[in-house]
Order: C-alpha cells, then sequence, then structure tokens
C-alpha cells in the first residue's frame, strides 16, 4: 500500500545543532509540505514544494529549510536548533490536482525537543 | 493576517449531536474543508464542501456553509467515544495553490 512515513517519530537534540527529518511517500505525488504542529497556534505551514527542485517558503519557515531531489523525499533541516523549534512536525502530500478536494495525505509525525 | 478560528474545546455525553463551529477568512475560498486527528496520529480528511454549497450531508456528519458570514460548522449526530479527536477547519491559503491553512483546532471530548 502506498504511504508517506517520518523519521525519527521521536528526537532530542541540543541548541545550535543541525537536524534533519525525514518524509518519504509512495503515492508519486508532486505536492509535499511540511507542518509543525503547536498548542495554541495549531497548524503552521513551514515549506511545501510542487515537484522536483521547486521549493516555497510558508507562514514560518525561518530556521528551517528544504530540497526536493526526487519526488518521493522532502527532508526538513533546521539548520540550527533553537527552543522555540520544539514542536511535532507533519509532511504531508497530495496530488496536483488536490487543491479540488484539498486531501493532503499526512505522516504520523515527528516530535523534537530541543533542550 | 487572518486567522481561521475555531472553538478550542467542546465536551459532549455519547449519544448527543456535537456542533464544531468555524470561521475562515477568504470569501472567495472554493473548498473548506474538516480534518480529523486522533491522538498520536497525523490528520485524516473527514469530509468537503464546495463554496457553491450550503450543506453536505455525509453519514453522521453534516456540513454547513455560511458564506455571508464566512461560517462553516460541522454537526456530529449520535457522536460516539470514537469521535473524540482534535478537528481542524480549513481553507485553500490565498497565497498558495495546493495549500491549506488550517485553524488551530477543536478537541471533541466524547464521555460515555
Amino acid at each position: 500500500d502506498a504511504e508517506i512515513t517520518q523519521s525519527p517519530r521521536h528526537k532530542i537534540t541540543e541548541t545550535g545543532r543541525q537536524v534533519t527529518l525525514a518524509c518519504h511517500q509512495t503515492w508519486n505525488h508532486n505536492n509535499m509540505f511540511w507542518y509543525r504542529q503547536d498548542l495554541g497556534h495549531g497548524l503552521r505551514l513551514i515549506h511545501y514544494s510542487y515537484g522536483v527542485q521547486d521549493t516555497n517558503k510558508g507562514e514560518v519557515s525561518d530556521g528551517y529549510s528544504v530540497s526536493r531531489s526526487n519526488t518521493e523525499d522532502l527532508p526538513l533541516t533546521l539548520e540550527s536548533a533553537a527552543s522555540s523549534q520544539t514542536s511535532v512536525y507533519f509532511c504531508a502530500s497530495s496530488e496536483s490536482s488536490g487543491f479540488l478536494t484539498g486531501e493532503l495525505f499526512f505522516g504520523e509525525g515527528s516530535r523534537l525537543t530541543v533542550l | 493576517g487572518e486567522d481561521v478560528e475555531q472553538s478550542l474545546f467542546l465536551s459532549v455525553r455519547e449519544g448527543d449531536s456535537s456542533v464544531i463551529n468555524c470561521t475562515y477568512t477568504d470569501s472567495s475560498s472554493t473548498y473548506l474543508y474538516w480534518y480529523k486527528q486522533e491522538p498520536g496520529a497525523g490528520l485524516q480528511l473527514l469530509t468537503y464542501i464546495f463554496s457553491n454549497m450550503d450543506m453536505k450531508q455525509d453519514q453522521r456528519l453534516t456540513v454547513l456553509l455560511n458564506k455571508k458570514d464566512k461560517h462553516l460548522s460541522l454537526r456530529i449526530a449520535d457522536t460516539q467515544t470514537g469521535d473524540s479527536a482534535i478537528y481542524f477547519c480549513a481553507e485553500v491559503a490565498p497565497s498558495g495553490y495546493s495549500t491549506l491553512t488550517f485553524g488551530k483546532g477543536t478537541m471533541l471530548l466524547v464521555s460515555p
């Protein structure tokens, strides 16, 4: 079955370290997204991509970067982790025509703690 | 910028109806969505409504749309304990094709 997987599911790191969260989908979806979920803020868009070599900044992109070298993967990198980046991170994907139904398929989330 | 607004918490008894409300921002939104997040999981699309509709019914779910007031509601009939989850309202982000702007989510707690 097609799916979207995130790794690691849980990570603890220290302030200043570089961290990469992986996202892999097997639906061959062109669109991929990274959101963070925080109490009191809901879901906020970090970065998104409409296809290979395409990346775009979302609402809260500062301190994060992504790259899209193939259809299946959109890794999220925290260049220098800060305590404010402690959060649960969700990767999602959708088909190119997905805006008509807005169906995003979400991974199970990666809980990141920055000490 | 403006936010998609939702009440944060709703508690109901099993068998009652639940109504979750949302106020969205973009009057030109073509589709509006409800997503459900169960504990420890990602979000899943629950239902959606096209902007030229006032109501959509899908089994126990009824979505009502008031475009004049930019108000969206989700009614769950005969609420079950398995409906306990966080429910997110979402609209297509004004700034991005295929991107969604989510509300903060409403936590629904169903007690026996």
